[in-house]
């Protein structure tokens, strides 16, 4: 069974940092794009970044560059998202996805306040 | 960034009766390889996104027959030929074709 578990989340304060994780089971880990995809209290869903099977490409919005990294490591099965600088607006609830959401974890929450 | 809008926002529908949704983004999703990467996902309350629909058609495995997904260029619908109670929800298009991948504003299906 392809499954997707996420974890790190939790309470910051602006401008601290968070590292997601997400492991991965069920599938050739190393064959996928891995996604983050947020989605804020009561809002839609905002896709986040992008990493491709070996890590050599990397894409995110406009709004995360300079403060947030993807990263991956295979052999872990795991996708990571190194969050710095964390603001308000950052807090929501962030999913990893399989490429292009074949399939996703439960999500873990991050709250940004002071 | 390619904006993807979604009508209706909110969609009344009465159990047995058919469902369209549409989807328009702001430039052509047709991708130099040929493919058009439309996706239509279901978020049900409480619960983590499903994927529907992938390029534009295709239908998920495991998903039922009663949803269907057609369109092309920057036009798009998803279609729910006879609505059930466990459709209720919440559904987006997302574009995978132009970075930075982007999603409609999600349109909210709920039983009349």
């Amino acid at each position: 069974e392809v499954q997707l578990v996420e974890s790190g989340g939790g309470l910051v304060q602006p401008g601290g940092s968070l590292r997601l994780s997400c492991a991965a089971s069920g599938f050739t880990f190393s064959n996928y794009w891995l996604s983050w995809v947020r989605q804020g209290p009561g809002k839609g869903l905002e896709w986040v970044a992008n990493i491709n099977q070996d890590g050599s490409e990397k894409y995110y919005v406009d709004s995360v560059k300079g403060r947030f990294t993807i990263s991956r490591d295979n052999a872990k099965n795991s996708v990571y998202l190194q969050m710095n600088n964390l603001r308000a607006e950052d807090t929501a609830l962030y999913y990893c996805a399989r490429g292009s959401g074949f399939c996703w974890g439960q999500g873990t929450l991050v709250s940004v306040s002071s | 960034d390619v904006v993807m809008a979604q009508s209706p926002l909110s969609l009344p529908v009465a159990l047995g009766q058919p469902a369209s949704i549409s989807c328009r983004s702001s430039q052509s999703l047709v991708h130099s390889d040929g493919n058009t990467y439309l996706n239509w996902f279901q978020q049900r309350p409480g619960q983590s996104p499903r994927r529907l629909i992938s390029k534009a058609s295709n239908r998920d495995s495991g998903v039922p027959e009663r949803f269907s997904g057609s369109g092309s260029g920057t036009d798009f619908t998803l279609k729910i030929s006879r609505v059930e109670a466990e459709d209720v929800g919440v559904y987006y298009c997302m574009q995978g074709t132009h970075w930075p991948w982007t999603f409609g504003q999600g349109t909210k299906v709920e039983i009349k």
